[in-house]
């Protein structure tokens, strides 16, 4: 079992509905992100947390809400979504961001916005 | 010039082959250097991180050059399961400084 969990794994949404995405570790991990990866495009950051505090919003649209309850879960609420919203999201942690080692990755989940 | 640039590839290869990536930044503050490995529909992992000195884990060997802003990544005796996308990490200062690269296709073939 992955120490990231990430849930669902597929999503499909129209442009008026309201999801959200969970993100769980198991690795005692301090930090957590939301990363877009689109197809054939770098990752792309979207939100770091550091100790349930949001460290960097990256430019990211309002229709995506993040919310960091605790060190171990991490929520990507979704509304109003574009058909360019569509891509594989990604969530991470890492130990900590002071230092950054390995970040372990989530399986994802695939977003399909019709 | 953007952050990482990788060739995208994708690099088709035969079984037995060694093969070389780079992978340049531009960054010249960049801290700390890493490749992740990402199957197809799969999540990125760690492959090996990159020191200043060089460093070897078994068939695959990284290398840093900081004068020219590039890191490699050498595979020896390709195998049909290294087929997968090679991304490229560099980090500045915190984990909200890491930039990855959009990665190098390699299919390794029998």
């Amino acid at each position: 079992e992955t120490g990231v969990t990430q849930t669902p794994r597929h999503l499909v949404m129209g442009m008026t509905n309201k999801k959200s995405l969970k993100c769980e570790q198991h690795l005692g991990h301090n930090a957590m992100y939301w990363y877009k990866q689109s197809a054939k495009k770098p990752l792309e950051l979207m939100f770091v947390y550091n100790f349930k505090e949001q460290t960097e919003n990256n430019s990211v649209p309002s229709r995506f809400s993040p919310e960091c309850p605790n060190s171990s879960h991490l929520f990507l609420h979704l509304h109003t979504l574009q058909p360019e919203d569509s891509a594989l999201y990604l969530c991470a942690s890492s130990q900590a961001i002071s230092v950054w080692t390995e970040a372990f990755f989530g399986q994802g989940t695939r977003l399909t916005v019709v | 010039r953007k952050e990482v640039e990788q060739d995208p590839g994708p690099f088709n290869v035969p079984e037995g082959a060694t093969v070389a990536f780079n992978c340049t930044y531009s960054n010249s503050a960049s801290q700390s250097f890493f490749w992740y490995r990402q199957d197809c529909r799969k999540e990125p992992k760690l492959l090996m991180s990159v020191y200043s000195s060089g460093n070897e884990d078994g068939r695959f060997t990284a290398q840093l050059n900081r004068a020219s802003q590039y890191i490699s990544l050498l595979i020896r005796d390709s195998k049909l399961s290294d087929s997968a996308t090679y991304l490229c990490v560099v980090n500045g200062t915190g984990g909200f400084k890491t930039i990855f690269g959009a990665g190098t296709r390699l299919f390794v073939k029998a």
